[in-house]
Parts: structure tokens; C-alpha cells; sequence
């Protein structure tokens, strides 16, 4: 169990063109979600934490209007990259805490953003 | 902010050494996870300390939590091919509800 999918796993697109990422968690419940972002050789960085049912919560640095986070349901959040542009190329993962102690989070395969 | 050190980058290891990565952390952590992310992969879930001065055996991976829960470090015994990959220590923050502060991590390359 515990398993969480992303769609698309790959996607190409012109910039200013706006791209959205799906995360489910497929066999459990996530309350909270997380997304972060991965550019090659780095590690993983916290861009914002998804709610179910409530505004999203963004790290520092992170612009909101750019990044639109939607937690409609307790097993999907989506991620919109809104006007995407060369610097926005990167890997996007998606993770799901799963019960009430978010000790334990389980990540999505990962979306590979290029934007030409 | 609270920051997570992690070293070394890189680990080339000789099939069947032993080698360690350690992280540190700025602040006192609630919790420290590891992951392993397989190149062109996802982090993996690989285990979790909470307690002050814990140790956790996975075979051959050897975790260990400081007893002021600052630093944790990952021994591997025995290295096999199949422990290629970018191993990640992640912090579990205390001043917000699971967001996790990732190492820079330590890419480790197993030389047949």
C-alpha cells in the first residue's frame, strides 16, 4: 500500500504556456500533501504544503501566483505552473503524509518539466 | 533557518567497502528520515529515528540518531552495486507540521 502517482511524468512546453501536474495518493487518504522541486545534481527543496480543503502554505521565496496549488480532495493536488518559462524546468515531486503524524511520507515518481 | 548539512556530495566506494554519510542540523529535529533516490527515481522511504541516541539496522545499513537529535549518520557494510544511488537525510522540522528539510544528499558510485 502507500502508493502515490503524478501525471504527467513528462512534459514539454512553450514558455508562457501554463502546465499542470496531478498527484494521487492511490490507496489511502492524505490530508496534507507537499510539493517540491528538484534541479538536477540537488537535492529536494519544499515549495509549498497542500491542504485538503484549505489555501496552500508556501515556503519562502516561492510565488504563490506562479505555483497555483489545488487540494480539492483527500487523495488529489495539483500543481499549475502559470506561465512557465526556461528557469521553471525542472523535476516536480509530489509527496503524501499519510495519517496524522506525517512522520512517514510517500513520494510520487516525479514530473519532469522542460519548457522550451 | 534551520539547515540540514549533509556530507560527503559524492562517496565512490570499492565493491564490498564499508562507507558513512552524516548530516547535521542547525536546530534540535523532531524527527530524521533517510531516502534513497535511484538515478532517474524518486526518493524511497528507507527508515525513521525519533528517539535521542537511536540506532536502527536495516541489513546492511546501520542508522544512527544523536542524542541531542542534531545528527544522524547511515553506515553501509559491504557495499553492493545495488546501493547505487543519492542517499538523502531529511529533518523533520519542529516548527511546522511534517515539512521536511532535506539533506543536499550523498551520491554514492559502487565500483565493481
Amino acid at each position: 500500500g502507500a502508493v502515490v502517482s503524478q501525471h504527467p511524468s513528462r512534459v514539454i512546453c512553450k514558455s508562457g504556456t501554463s502546465v499542470k501536474i496531478e498527484c494521487r495518493s492511490l490507496d489511502f487518504q492524505a490530508t496534507t500533501m507537499f510539493w517540491y522541486r528538484q534541479f538536477p545534481k540537488q537535492s529536494l527543496m519544499l515549495m509549498a504544503t497542500s491542504n485538503e480543503g484549505s489555501k496552500a502554505t508556501y515556503e519562502q521565496g516561492v510565488e504563490k501566483d506562479k505555483f497555483l496549488i489545488n487540494h480539492a480532495s483527500l487523495t488529489l493536488s495539483t500543481l499549475t505552473v502559470t506561465s512557465a518559462h526556461p528557469e521553471d524546468s525542472s523535476f516536480y515531486i509530489c509527496s503524501a503524509a499519510r495519517g496524522s503524524s506525517y512522520n512517514e511520507q510517500f513520494f510520487g515518481p516525479g514530473t519532469r518539466l522542460t519548457v522550451l | 533557518g534551520q539547515q540540514v548539512m549533509q556530507i560527503p556530495q559524492y562517496q565512490h566506494v570499492q565493491e564490498g567497502e564499508d562507507f558513512t554519510t552524516y548530516c547535521n542540523s542547525s536546530t534540535t529535529l523532531s524527527n530524521i528520515q533517510w531516502y534513497k533516490q535511484r538515478p532517474g527515481g524518486h526518493p524511497v522511504f528507507l527508515i525513521q529515528l525519533v528517539k535521542s541516541g537511536e540506532v536502527k539496522k536495516q541489513k546492511r545499513l546501520t542508522f544512527q540518531f544523536g542524542e541531542a537529535k542534531k545528527n544522524s549518520s547511515l553506515h553501509i557494510t559491504a557495499t553492493q552495486t545495488t546501493d547505487v544511488g543519492t542517499y538523502f537525510c531529511a529533518g523533520l522540522r519542529t516548527d511546522s507540521w511534517g515539512k521536511l528539510q532535506f539533506g543536499a544528499g550523498t551520491q554514492v558510485v559502487v565500483t565493481p
